[in-house]
C-alpha cells in the first residue's frame, strides 16, 4: 500500500526551531515529488512547495520561500519540513503529499501534523 | 497568484439530490484542475484530476466538468457519506492554489 506517514503533533514556543517528517512507503520513493500544504481556519489550504527525492530539487511558493526549509533523507525514505524560528502564525496543520508530477494534484496525502506555537 | 473562487460556501441537500459546486479561476487553467474531499480530522482526498478524470476508487456519482476559468463538481445522487468540505485546486501555474472550500451538509 502506498502511504505517507507523518510525525506527531508538536507544541512549541515562539522562536524555537522545529522539524517535522513524512515517511513514504509502498512505492519508489526517489521517483516521486513530495509536497507540503498548510491548513489554517483563516487561510484554508496553502501549497508551500515540493521537493524531488532523486536530486533534492526544491520549489517553494513565494509565500513560504525563506520561511521554511524542505529536505530529504533518501536512505530512510523521509521528507522533512523545518523552521529555524517559529512564530505564532505558524500554528497550523501541515500535510505532506505526493503529486503525480512536479506541478500536479496530490494523489496521496499524509495524515497531517498539528503544529501549535504558543 | 491565481485566485480560485468556489460557490456556494455552504450547501444543504437531501439524500438522493443532485448537487453541483462551481469553481472559477482568475485566469485560464486549460484543464489543470483538481477536486478534493475533506472530512473533519482527515486529510484531503483526491476525487477528480485534470478537471474531469475520476481518481481510482472514487464512486461514479462524482463527476467534474469544465475548462478555462469555470469548473464544476457534481454529485449525481447525494449520499450520507458525502457530508464533507470540497476544495478545488489549480495546478496550471506556480504556486498551485486552492479554493476556499464548499461545505456540503445533509438535511
Amino acid at each position: 500500500e502506498v502511504q505517507l506517514v507523518q510525525s506527531g503533533a508538536e507544541v512549541k514556543k515562539p522562536g524555537e526551531s522545529l522539524r517535522i517528517s513524512c515517511k513514504g512507503s509502498g512505492y519508489s520513493f526517489s521517483s516521486y515529488w513530495i509536497g507540503w500544504v498548510r491548513q489554517t481556519p483563516e487561510k484554508g489550504l496553502e501549497w508551500m512547495g515540493i521537493i524531488y527525492p532523486g536530486d533534492s530539487d526544491t520549489r517553494y511558493s513565494p509565500s513560504f520561500q525563506g520561511q521554511v526549509t524542505m529536505s530529504i533523507d533518501k536512505s530512510i525514505r523521509t521528507a522533512y519540513l523545518q523552521w529555524s524560528s517559529l512564530k505564532a502564525s505558524d500554528t497550523a496543520i501541515y500535510y505532506c503529499g505526493r503529486p503525480i508530477g512536479d506541478l500536479d494534484a496530490f494523489e496521496i496525502w499524509g495524515q497531517g501534523t498539528m503544529v501549535t506555537v504558543s | 497568484d491565481i485566485q480560485m473562487t468556489q460557490s456556494p460556501s455552504t450547501l444543504s441537500a437531501s439524500v438522493g439530490d443532485r448537487v453541483t459546486i462551481t469553481c472559477r479561476a482568475s485566469q485560464s487553467l486549460s484543464s489543470r484542475l483538481a477536486w478534493y474531499q475533506q472530512k473533519p480530522g482527515q486529510a484531503p482526498k483526491l476525487l477528480i484530476f485534470k478537471a474531469s478524470n475520476l481518481e481510482g476508487g472514487v464512486p461514479s456519482r462524482f463527476s467534474g466538468r469544465g475548462s478555462g476559468t469555470e469548473f464544476t463538481l457534481t454529485i449525481s445522487s447525494l449520499q450520507p457519506d458525502d457530508s464533507a468540505t470540497y476544495y478545488c485546486q489549480q495546478y496550471n501555474f506556480y504556486p498551485p492554489t486552492f479554493g476556499q472550500g464548499t461545505k456540503v451538509e445533509i438535511k
